[in-house]
């Protein structure tokens, strides 16, 4: 079955740590986001990218890094810099315009908790 | 910029009541609207959409339509059941720039009771 595949689901960093969090996916999309989604303020875009090699920074970029070396791949990195990292952390993937239909499709979630 | 409000939860109702969830957007262009719903530990799932005006979305019973003389996309379902609590998000999306950003509004819990 086509889909994304986040993992771990559940993880936990110590204060200074960088930590990367997966996400995969088998649905051909060109294009990936990562959300990060905080008690009542809905999901924040985090970075995305249209195509491989190329990410732009989304709302809160700030103490979050990316690559895209390939289609498949989206890795999140979350540094040492962010200074509130414990939330749950969304990645999600589409077609981009001209494509077809282009509705986001959202893996299950990682919840990271700093300790 | 983009933005999107919905009406805040938690809504509580019985089953078989009627639901309405408001929502309104702000845009720049001529975004496609979605709801998305969100079950309790998981990551989102596609409800229903609406790409321009006048078009009606529906799913599972629920249904939203695309009013652009009100900016809104409320969410209705005739006759909720149990299994129907959950988060639900209203969103938007900017295909400016060949990009496909969504923008979602702060979500809307919904908790059905017996």
């Amino acid at each position: 079955d086509g889909g994304i595949t986040q993992s771990p689901k559940y993880l936990f960093r110590k204060e200074g740590q960088n930590v990367t969090l997966s996400c995969e996916q088998n649905l051909n999309h060109d294009a990936m986001y990562w959300y990060r989604q905080d008690p009542g303020q809905g999901l924040r875009l985090i970075y995305y990218s249209q195509i491989v090699n190329d990410f732009q920074k989304g709302d809160i970029a700030e103490g979050y890094s990316v690559s895209r070396e390939k289609k498949e791949s989206f890795p999140l990195t979350v540094t040492s810099a962010q200074k509130n990292p414990t939330a749950f952390y969304l990645c999600a993937s589409s077609r981009t315009p001209g494509q077809g239909d282009t509705e986001a499709f959202f893996g299950q979630g990682t919840r990271l908790t700093v300790v | 910029g983009d933005s999107v409000t919905q009406m805040e939860g938690p809504v509580t109702l019985s089953e078989e009541a009627f639901l309405t969830i408001n929502c309104t957007y702000t845009a720049t262009g001529y975004p496609s609207l979605f709801w998305y719903v969100q079950y309790p530990g998981e990551g989102l799932q596609l409800l229903l959409k609406a790409t321009k005006a006048d078009d009606k979305g529906s799913n599972k019973g629920f249904e939203a339509t695309y009013r652009k003389e009100t900016t809104s996309f409320h969410l209705e379902k005739g006759s909720v059941q149990v299994s129907d609590s959950a988060v639900y998000f209203c969103a938007l999306s900017d295909e400016t720039g060949g990009g496909n950003k969504l923008t979602f509004g702060t979500g809307t819990q919904l908790k059905v009771e017996l």
